[in-house]
């Protein structure tokens, strides 16, 4: 099993559906969780952390199941903006390093 | 917010000379920088994690005679291909992460394009 997988996509979503994308991670010990969002030929650029708790931010959520070793990332209301590519980004607390994903494409359509 | 800067952002050079990258982090103190690599279509991959002060830790497959890393200060960390090949072209990509706590986010650079002729 890969220490994180996501869904490569893409994921072609008309404007204002709301779309959703899991990442799972293989390590139970893993610290820390983000997405990231990567816009083609830029860097990844930090979207939002992931707590334990859930957390919101507008039309984002981004949930924790430890349980179940896997993040979520829910976008509501899709603007066309929001295509790109969405990465999973797992600290695994091993040797202080991170681990990203290959990424979900996601396109809006209008 | 974090800033970190990269230069230059594009780099176009012939077979066999070295090419130097700076990352910077401009706003705060970065103990810990990294150094990715990122080919068209492919995820992000880990090149080597770089301490300011002491030398950098390079993954597996990643030669470090190649890939020479200086991380002299805390604001400052260089990548340098050496002896550049056409298949070291590449999107190379620093972060940097602010001293404190080792799970903290990291804040990346815009990026260095090296086309290797």
């Amino acid at each position: 099993r890969k220490e994180v997988e996501q869904d490569p996509g893409p994921f072609n979503v008309p404007e204002g559906a709301t779309v959703a994308f899991n990442c799972t991670y293989s390590n139970s010990a893993s610290q820390s969780f983000f997405w990231y969002r990567q816009d083609c030929r830029k860097e990844p650029k930090l979207l939002m952390s992931v707590y334990s708790s859930g957390n919101e931010d507008g039309r984002f959520t981004a949930q924790l199941n430890r349980a179940s070793q896997y993040i979520s990332l829910l976008i509501r209301d899709s603007k066309l903006s929001d295509s790109a590519t969405y990465l999973c980004v797992v600290n695994t607390g091993r040797d202080d390093k991170i681990i990203f994903g290959k990424g979900t494409r996601l396109h809006i359509l209008p | 917010g974090a800033v970190v800067s990269q230069h230059p952002s594009w780099v176009i050079c012939k077979s066999g000379t070295s090419v130097k990258i700076e990352c910077r982090s401009l706003d705060f103190q970065a103990t810990t920088m990294f150094w990715y690599r990122q080919f068209p279509k492919q995820s992000l991959m880990l090149m080597a994690t770089s301490n300011e002060g002491s030398k950098a830790t390079y993954e597996q497959g990643v030669e470090k005679d190649k890939f020479l890393i200086n991380h002299a200060s805390l604001t400052l960390s260089t990548l340098t291909v050496t002896s550049a090949h056409p298949e070291d072209s590449s999107f190379y990509i620093c972060s940097a992460r602010r001293s404190g706590s080792p799970y903290e986010t990291q804040y990346f650079g815009p990026g260095t394009r090296l086309l290797v002729l």
